[in-house]
């Protein structure tokens, strides 16, 4: 298996512009997980989608934010628009259930300068 | 929200040595997993414990989970340069509309020299 597929691995993009992170989770896991990790906060939930649907996003930092998983294979998150204090990794895990064990993706380091 | 203290935040020590990593929260956890991540990658499932004073051997890695399910320990024994990397606790608890939230914690940074 091919694992939890990320993209961009990196992204530098300057204040106020659209940011886009796409997620691919691993075939026949129904729910997937966006996380962001800063030097300062550490690991932090921003979302989780089960069966395609935000069941909790009350990890999503402000309206800027927005997460969408059109089909069971894909999910976006996205900035908009970007500021410097978005700069992190972003990770991507799903879980073949709500309640089993989580497979992180490689992860979107984000720069906004 | 649960607060995950991790202790010490960085480790550096020489091939050979044994070390122990500690999590600490002043909430009782359902269950709590240890992840082992390395630069550039995400964090990779190390061990799940659910039962107060649990204990799991994962090779040379020994896990313990508190009687009072409120801390656990991770001890290595004669660690090894391939045990270099960031150790994280996660702790579970169960989300409103169903499935886990896993906060984690601060964090132990761990370098093994030759």
């Amino acid at each position: 298996d091919a694992g939890v597929i990320q993209s961009p691995r990196h992204e530098v993009t300057e204040m106020g512009q659209e940011v886009t992170l796409r997620c691919k989770p691993i075939s026949g896991h129904n729910s997937l997980f966006w996380y962001r990790q800063t030097m300062m906060r550490g690991l932090e939930l921003l979302i989780y989608f089960n069966n395609n649907v935000p069941i909790d996003d009350s990890g999503m930092p402000e309206d800027r934010f927005s997460a969408k998983m059109p089909n069971a294979s894909f999910s976006t998150l996205k900035i908009q628009p970007s500021e410097p204090r978005d700069s992190a990794v972003y990770f991507c895990a799903s879980s073949r259930d709500a309640y089993e064990k989580l497979f992180f993706g490689s992860g979107t380091q984000l720069s906004v300068l | 929200t649960q607060l995950l203290e991790q202790s010490p935040q960085f480790l550096s020590i020489q091939e050979g040595e044994n070390l122990t990593v500690y999590c600490n929260s002043s909430s009782v956890f359902s269950s709590l997993q240890w992840y082992r991540q390395e630069p550039g990658e995400g964090p990779v499932l190390l061990v799940t414990v659910v039962t107060g004073g649990e204990v799991k051997k994962l090779k040379r890695l020994t896990f313990q989970f508190g009687d009072a399910r409120k801390d656990s320990s991770l001890h290595i024994t004669a660690a090894q340069p391939g045990d270099t990397g960031l150790y994280l606790c996660a702790a579970t608890s169960i989300l409103t509309g169903g499935g886990n939230k896993l906060t984690f914690g601060t964090g132990t940074q761990l370098k093994v020299e030759l």
